[in-house]
């Protein structure tokens, strides 16, 4: 099945120390996107590729980066994880024009100690 | 500034009972409206998408409203059963973007009891 997936479910890192989770997707979307979500909250849009076009929200810290090596995969890089950092991060992909949805993956659930 | 409002954090009825969410939105003219169900832990999940034109749109137990007046839509699932409990997310996309870039609402949890 065509599907957007994201490695790992569960990470824990240190303080400061750099983390990297990755997201693929089998579906040929032009477009993915990283978005953040804390609990109870609503998922908050960090950054979004439409193909190798690079977009950053306005109020995205500069503490996180991105790389889309090519239409497959896409990472999301944390350089010095904070306590505020630890969150639900979701990968998700869509296809502009179409009448779908984003098709967002389960989630890499980051926990800094 | 822009802002996406659902009812309640927590809406609890019986099973088979119509529930019925909000969503109300300010400052933003949304192309599209999208709701989405999301289990504890995982990503949200596509289930219905209603364009500004349309007013109403249905599938299977679900109905979806959209009154761009009122800057509001209406999530109905009718005859609930336990299994529809999860949190429900309604999300906005404006028309102008080079990318379909939507914007969520915090949801609402949504418990059926047996």
């Amino acid at each position: 099945d065509a599907m957007v997936i994201q490695n790992p479910r569960y990470q824990v890192t240190q303080f400061g120390k750099p983390v990297t989770l990755s997201c693929s997707q089998t579906l040929n979307h032009n477009v993915m996107y990283w978005y953040q979500q804390k609990s109870s909250q609503a998922p908050k849009l960090l950054f979004h590729y439409y193909d190798k076009d690079f977009n950053n929200e306005a109020d995205t810290p500069d503490n996180f980066q991105s790389r889309r090596p090519n239409t497959s995969f896409c990472f999301l890089d944390i350089r010095s994880p904070g306590l505020g950092d630890a969150a639900m991060y979701l990968c998700a992909t869509s296809s502009p024009g179409t009448s779908y949805g984003y098709t967002f993956g389960s989630g890499t659930r980051l926990t800094v100690v | 500034s822009q802002k996406i409002e659902q009812n309640s954090e927590a809406l609890n009825i019986q099973e088979g009972k119509t529930a019925t969410l909000t969503c109300n939105y300010t400052n933003y003219s949304p192309a599209y409206l999208q709701w989405y169900r999301q289990d504890p832990g995982r990503g949200p999940v596509f289930l219905l998408l209603i364009r500004e034109n349309e007013k109403e749109k249905r599938k299977e137990r679900l109905k979806v409203t959209f009154d761009t007046t009122l800057k509001q839509s209406l999530f109905h699932i009718t005859a609930s059963q336990p299994a529809d409990s999860a949190t429900y997310l309604c999300a906005l996309l404006g028309g102008s973007s080079s990318a379909s870039k939507i914007i969520f609402g915090s949801g609402t949890r949504l418990s059926i009891r047996p």
